[in-house]
């Protein structure tokens, strides 16, 4: 079945670091994929999107993009602020038929000042 | 957040009692799903519902869940005979149609049984 694996957490950067967080996937056909983040004590949050291969999502700082060949879509940040301490997480979706999001397990993220 | 609303944010309930949990989409939105949050886990999909049908239960247990989403009010995510491992986020997402549609989440309804 389709399966998201996230890179493992907590990761703890100094503000202003550069930040990757990987994720790859496993489905059939061409998934949407996502990233999705948690504040604390918060719900999910859309940050971005890509839906097909190739495609760039962006919003806040933050890219990834659509890898086809890698099945995957590495979240990065150039310069990470104490605000984006948070819970990310991969998703996918089919974009055929009964659609549901398939989670990663989630990457904690603390951003020290 | 976007939209979704959800309500009790936070419900305590002793084991045996049951848990409701109500979740009204986004204006415009037909479809609805519910995703559990275990602690320090990330979300799993429980159900999806379209008004008045249940398109996917296959994440709902087998006993003691059920989800309905009337022709009027909101969708309803009922647990019977609560047990500790039911302590959970459970989330509700809407969207405005099938396959190819951004979901956008609630901001939970945290479950704790006692």
């Amino acid at each position: 079945g389709d399966s998201v694996t996230q890179m493992e957490g907590p990761v703890t950067l100094s503000e202003e670091a550069f930040l990757t967080i990987n994720c790859t996937y496993t489905a059939t056909g061409y998934p949407s994929l996502f990233w999705y983040v948690q504040y604390p004590g918060e719900g999910l949050q859309l940050l971005l999107k890509a839906t097909k291969a190739d495609d760039k999502g962006s919003n806040k700082g933050f890219e990834a993009t659509y890898r086809k060949e890698t099945t995957s879509f590495h979240l990065e940040k150039g310069s990470v602020q104490v605000s984006d301490s948070a819970v990310y997480f991969c998703a996918l979706t089919r974009t055929q038929g009964a659609q549901k999001l398939v989670f990663g397990q989630g990457t904690r993220l603390t951003i020290n000042p | 957040n976007a939209g979704v609303m959800q309500n009790p944010r936070h419900l305590v309930r002793r084991r045996g009692q049951e848990a409701r949990l109500r979740c009204s989409p986004m204006k415009g939105h037909s479809h609805v799903y519910w995703y559990r949050q275990l602690p320090e886990e990330g979300l799993k999909f429980m159900v999806y519902l379209q008004k008045e049908n249940i398109i996917d239960e296959s994440g709902m247990p087998k006993e003691r869940f059920s989800a309905e989403f009337p022709k009027e009010g909101p969708s309803i995510l009922r647990i019977q005979q609560v047990v500790r491992g039911d302590s959970a986020a459970y989330f509700c997402a809407s969207s405005p149609s099938g396959a190819g549609n951004t979901i956008y989440f609630g901001e939970g309804s945290w479950l704790t049984v006692v």
